[in-house]
């Protein structure tokens, strides 16, 4: 089983809707990610945190803004989304100094 | 741009039989190299890491990599029908502080036929 925990594993909402993805690890790791991905695609990098601040930016749309509370904790807040943004987001972490990324199960997201 | 290449697919092979699936890279940079398991619908699960030139052997897996070529491959012994999946590919470079930044190949699906 993976120990990094997403929720919810399965999201749908509105375009005029405002929620969140969460992502929470408890191996010590001090760099967490989002990714995203589309059917039949790899998975694309949007953000990285880096000792709970943000690192990268790949250059992401505004209506998805992220949040590390915590080292442990990682938010993915979703505003005015549109349907094309319907994909699996992942997250994931890695230890300080280590090369290997650990990845959630994922969130399907619909947006309708 | 960092590019990493697999390639295509999809990928068929007997029941026992050895899946070969290959990854070039461009960027020289690169310093770790990761083959990803993805079942559909599921997330990437890592399967094996190499960060040295030569093979690695893990079970029935193994990877291969040539820095010199920047070229990694991945060969799957004995295949089974639970290996039907498709597989990524990964390579990392430093980023800031203690994240890593990892580009993903397009994947190879692979079908293993009983």
């Amino acid at each position: 089983d993976t120990e990094v925990t997403q929720t919810p594993k399965h999201l749908v909402m509105g375009m005029t809707n405002k929620k969140s993805l969460k992502c929470e690890q408890h191996m010590g790791h001090r760099a967490m990610y989002w990714y995203k991905q589309k059917a039949k695609k790899p998975p694309e990098l949007m953000f990285v945190y880096s000792y709970e601040k943000l690192s990268i930016n790949e250059s992401v749309p505004s209506r998805f803004s992220p949040e590390c509370p915590n080292s442990s904790l990682l938010n993915l807040h979703l505003h005015a989304l549109q349907p094309e943004d319907s994909a699996l987001y992942l997250c994931a972490s890695s230890q300080q100094g280590g090369d290997t990324i650990y990845f959630g199960e994922g969130s399907w997201l619909t947006v309708v | 741009q960092k590019e990493v290449e697999q390639n295509s697919g999809p990928l068929s092979v007997p029941e026992g039989a050895i899946a070969s699936l290959n990854c070039t890279y461009s960027d020289r940079g690169s310093q770790s190299f990761f083959w990803y398991r993805q079942y559909s619908g599921k997330s990437p699960e890592l399967i094996m890491s190499i960060y040295s030139n030569g093979d690695k052997e893990d079970g029935r897996f193994t990877a291969q990599l040539n820095k010199a070529s920047q070229y990694v491959s991945l060969l799957i012994r004995d295949s089974q029908p639970s290996d039907s999946a498709t597989y990524l590919c990964a390579v990392t470079a430093i980023s800031s502080g203690s994240a890593r930044q990892l580009t993903f190949g397009s994947g190879t699906q692979l079908t293993v036929l009983p």
